[in-house]
């Protein structure tokens, strides 16, 4: 069966750097989706983006966030300059254009020190 | 925007007894209600959902209800497992666009063998 798939896994980074997660949604599916998860908190939207545009973003996808297709198959989460703050884990989701359910990939844990 | 209520936020059951999870949202256009298993370390997968057109669904164990009036709905769990033992994220969508899930708090459910 598909999966979303995400890289990497963990990423360590130092405050002020730049870092991009990377997913490859499910190949048939349209509408893709970055969420994140603090420590032991409830999954939050991110951004969503379907048709090459950005469809909505949260108050959290800031100026300092920007998200990409740069290609037929990956899906991209740029932070440009990242902060303590933004330490968590950060899911990719897809879902096939005419169906409800969203599927998550494994997950990056991002870890800005 | 749509805001959902999880409760409890720990639940212990004894092995084979039932576990009920409710969860109330407030946007009444709302009409996609998935419930997502989370172990730990683990991506969200979805384990059920529910349209706003039915009442009730069940899928072998877990059943879920949807009461549109209050706006409430629930994860039924019957002879748990221990590896049932996990957080359950419950979630609230207009699928109208590219919507976003908006989750609840999440509820860790202890199964004790």
């Amino acid at each position: 069966e598909p999966e979303v798939t995400q890289t990497p896994s963990h990423q360590v980074t130092q405050m002020g750097q730049e870092v991009i997660l990377r997913c490859v949604p499910i190949s048939n599916h349209l509408y893709f989706y970055w969420y994140r998860q603090i420590l032991g908190q409830k999954v939050e939207f991110l951004v969503s983006f379907y048709n090459n545009e950005i469809s909505e973003k949260s108050e959290i996808f800031d100026d300092q966030f920007s998200v990409e297709r740069p290609d037929g198959s990956n899906f991209t989460l740029k932070i440009r300059s990242t902060k303590l703050e933004d330490s968590a884990m950060y899911f990719c989701a897809s879902r096939r254009g005419g169906q409800y359910e969203q599927y998550f990939g494994p997950g990056t844990r991002l870890t800005v020190t | 925007g749509e805001n959902v209520e999880q409760h409890p936020s720990t639940l212990s059951v004894q092995e084979g007894d039932s576990a009920v999870i409710k969860c109330t949202y407030s946007d009444s256009a709302s009409n996609y209600f998935p419930w997502y298993k989370q172990e730990l370390g683990k991506r969200p997968q979805l384990i059920i959902d529910i349209r706003s057109n039915v009442g009730e669904k069940k899928d072998q164990r877990i059943a879920v209800t949807l009461n549109k009036t209050a706006k409430h709905f629930s994860l039924h769990i019957t002879e748990t497992q221990p590896e049932d033992s996990a957080v359950y994220f419950c979630a609230a969508s207009r699928v109208s666009g590219n919507t976003p899930l908006v989750f609840g708090k999440g509820t860790r459910l202890s199964v004790i063998a």
